[in-house]
């Protein structure tokens, strides 16, 4: 089983949707965990960092589930410019080393 | 913010080149970077982590010494890509952390494309 996976995607939605982004990772003692989004042939950035009580930032909602494993991002109110891969990260082996990046799931925003 | 400079941003050489890429984070210390790859359409795969001072890292399947990582100094980290092929052609990044903010995101480099002729 992979560290971390992701839906698979792509997901196609018009503007204005809400979509939701589904991960789960495998080593339990798991730290600290983000969203990344990497648009076309550049690097990923940071989108949000993901804390045990959700976090809301403007548009985007990421929740996590230790006890599932699980975290999720939903973004209300898509635009255009959303449209990118969408990454969810895991730190690795020990606490404050290496992330673990999902696969990453494509989201295309269509007018 | 905290920023991570990463160059060449693209280098096309013919095969059995040595490519040299560095990553420098400008405005923190950083005692472990990663270096990351990339193929087309294909997630981040970590292929080494570079430690100040000491040896790298490396992952299963990544060979030593075909990618070569120096970490001289606590905002320097190279890699250099010996003899390179067109299989090695991909999307290679770079990440640091603060080495005083351990449990903060990494930044990222913008990449370096290379493209083996």
């Amino acid at each position: 089983r992979k560290e971390v996976e992701q839906d698979p995607g792509p997901f196609n939605v018009p503007e204005g949707a809400t979509v939701a982004f589904n991960c789960t990772y495998s080593n339990s003692a798991s730290q600290s965990f983000f969203w990344y989004r990497q648009d076309c042939r550049k690097e990923p950035k940071l989108l949000m960092s993901v804390y045990s009580s959700g976090n809301e930032d403007g548009r985007f909602t990421a929740q996590l589930n230790r006890a599932s494993q699980y975290i999720s991002l939903l973004i209300r109110d898509s635009k255009l410019s959303d449209s990118a891969t969408y990454l969810c990260v895991v730190n690795g082996r020990n606490y404050g080393q290496n992330f673990v990046f999902g696969p990453g799931t494509r989201l295309s925003v269509l007018p | 913010g905290a920023v991570v400079s990463q160059h060449p941003s693209r280098v096309i050489c013919k095969s059995g080149t040595s490519v040299k890429i560095e990553c420098r984070s400008l405005d923190f210390q950083a005692t472990t970077m990663f270096w990351y790859r990339q193929f087309p359409k294909q997630s981040l795969m970590l292929m080494a982590t570079s430690n100040e001072g000491s040896k790298a890292t490396y992952e299963q399947g990544v060979e030593k010494d075909k990618f070569l990582i120096n970490h001289a100094s606590l905002t320097l980290s190279t890699l250099t890509v010996t003899s390179a092929h067109p299989e090695d052609s991909s999307f290679y990044i770079c990440s640091a952390r603060d080495r005083t903010a351990l449990d903060q995101p990494q930044h990222f480099g913008d990449g370096t494309r290379l493209s083996i002729l």
